[in-house]
């Protein structure tokens, strides 16, 4: 079953403009991740953030986790054109043989 | 990164045959594999998550005789659609993990299958 909810679900934006994503989660977690899929296609791993971290950077990339309110944010600064695709959260719980919860995914579209 | 091999790519058959989907990892050892099925513009529901060498675990609501997935190596398994129907078109993507205490997943590109 499903564990997170992105919003927004569409998000379309000029190039050069930041994009947020958001992702809220309902149970506890081990860790929090995103991942990129353009259209059809697998999917791509862009970074990870652990439980006891509140934020964490990878190039243009952002990441901030809040534990308390069971909520996480992926900015994407200074977006291309080539940033198009859809972005999902997943979840990672304790003792769950590592499998992954994902959310409805953010659809963005960055414009040239 | 890890390198996961998903083929076909796109598959086209008629109703009643069978599909077999093949899911490699070409550059590590894969303890466990995930199937996943994607309608357009959705999430990726969890089918199953295959561990080699054992039975995989299917998902509530997963038909395990519809749905038969092979571990049987630690670099491939495969997911084959047993008496495919027009419903079981859809967008299926496996990803691969190397180890129980590795987070991240590899994912394969995903197969098209279309039963007409």
């Amino acid at each position: 079953s499903q564990q997170g909810e992105e919003d927004p679900q569409a998000l379309s934006i000029q190039e050069g403009e930041n994009a947020t994503m958001n992702c809220s989660y309902k149970t506890s977690i081990n860790n929090l991740q995103w991942y990129r899929q353009n259209s059809g296609r697998g999917l791509v791993h862009l970074i990870l953030i652990r439980s006891n971290e509140r934020e964490k950077h990878s190039g243009r990339l952002r990441v901030t986790l809040d534990t308390s309110k069971k909520s996480s944010s992926l900015l994407i600064t200074a977006s291309r054109a080539a940033d198009t695709a859809s972005y999902f959260c997943a979840t990672r719980r304790g003792s769950t043989l590592g499998r992954l919860y994902f959310g409805r995914g953010t659809q963005l579209t960055v414009w040239p | 990164g890890a390198v996961v091999s998903q083929h076909p790519s796109w598959v086209i058959c008629k109703s009643g045959t069978s599909v077999k989907i093949e899911c490699r990892s070409l550059d590590f050892q894969a303890t466990t594999m995930f199937w996943y099925r994607q309608f357009p513009k959705q999430s990726l529901m969890l089918m199953a998550t295959s561990n080699e060498g054992s039975k995989a675990t299917y998902e509530q609501g997963v038909e395990k005789d519809k749905f038969l997935i092979n571990h049987a190596s630690l670099t491939l398994s495969t997911l084959t659609v047993t008496s495919a129907h027009p419903e079981d078109s859809s967008f299926y993507i496996c990803s691969a993990r190397q180890g129980l205490a590795k987070n991240i997943q590899y994912f394969g590109a995903g197969t098209r299958l279309s039963v007409l």
